[in-house]
């Protein structure tokens, strides 16, 4: 089975910018899997950030980008903010009406 | 507005079965595709299922196949997941989340709250 593979946890200092990734345990990630992020502060419901690869949903701030980058998926952070640091997932559509999500990424801003 | 809110969770024992729905408003319901998404406790998103405008087509996540059923009733702006010979590990918060088309595929861009869903004896 296909896994889909994100970074443990990762830090930004204030106002940096930082590349999370998504990739897969077998294959390169490309825009026909049509990589979407989220962001979910504990406690709280995910929010939509970026779907098919580099579409910013409603009223998500231009700092957040996404991306293809090399085999993976990218989403790249610019300017990090304090409310920033939360988790971060990556889904990937599987074909046949499936999706798969990655583990998630904690980001710290410090 | 576009609000979805879940209901029906809590606590059955292993074996039992549970009715979620999610009550949807602010947009033409019936046009959007919808998904359910679970998280256990201190874990990640996992998907669960997902269902088309009219509920014609609906599709499963391994995990679930066979003993979860999606459907939807555009009448009443409900979604529905059946749940039933529930086990320990489908404890989790499950959200309901409606799907956008753009670019050839349906994507969650609205989140509900969630419902907690324990499973124990």
């Amino acid at each position: 089975q296909t896994v889909v593979t994100q970074e443990p946890s990762f830090s930004v200092s204030p106002g940096g910018t930082v590349t999370l990734t998504c990739g897969l345990s077998s294959g390169s990630v490309s825009t026909s899997y049509y990589p979407s992020w989220y962001q979910q502060t504990p406690g709280q419901a995910p929010r939509t950030l970026i779907y098919n690869t580099n579409t910013r949903s409603s009223g998500v701030p231009d700092r957040f980008s996404g991306t293809i980058l090399g085999n993976k998926a990218a989403l790249t952070i610019t300017g990090a903010q304090a409310d920033d640091e939360c988790d971060y997932y990556c889904v990937l559509y599987m074909g046949s009406g499936t999706w798969v999500f990655g583990g998630g990424t904690k980001v710290t801003v410090l | 507005e576009v609000q979805l809110v879940e209901s029906g969770g809590g606590l059955v024992q292993p074996g039992g079965s549970l009715r979620l729905s999610c009550t949807a408003s602010g947009f033409t319901f019936s046009s959007h595709w919808m998904h359910w998404v679970r998280q256990a406790p201190g874990k990640g998103l996992v998907w669960v299922s997902r269902v088309n405008g009219d509920g014609s087509d609906t599709t499963y996540a391994d995990s679930v196949k066979g003993r979860f059923t999606i459907s939807r009733d555009n009448a009443k702006n409900t979604l529905y997941l059946q749940m039933n010979s529930l086990r320990a590990e489908d404890t989790a918060v499950y959200y309901c989340a409606r799907a956008v088309y753009d670019k050839g595929v349906h994507v969650v861009d609205y989140w509900g709250q969630g419902t907690l869903v324990t499973v124990s004896s």
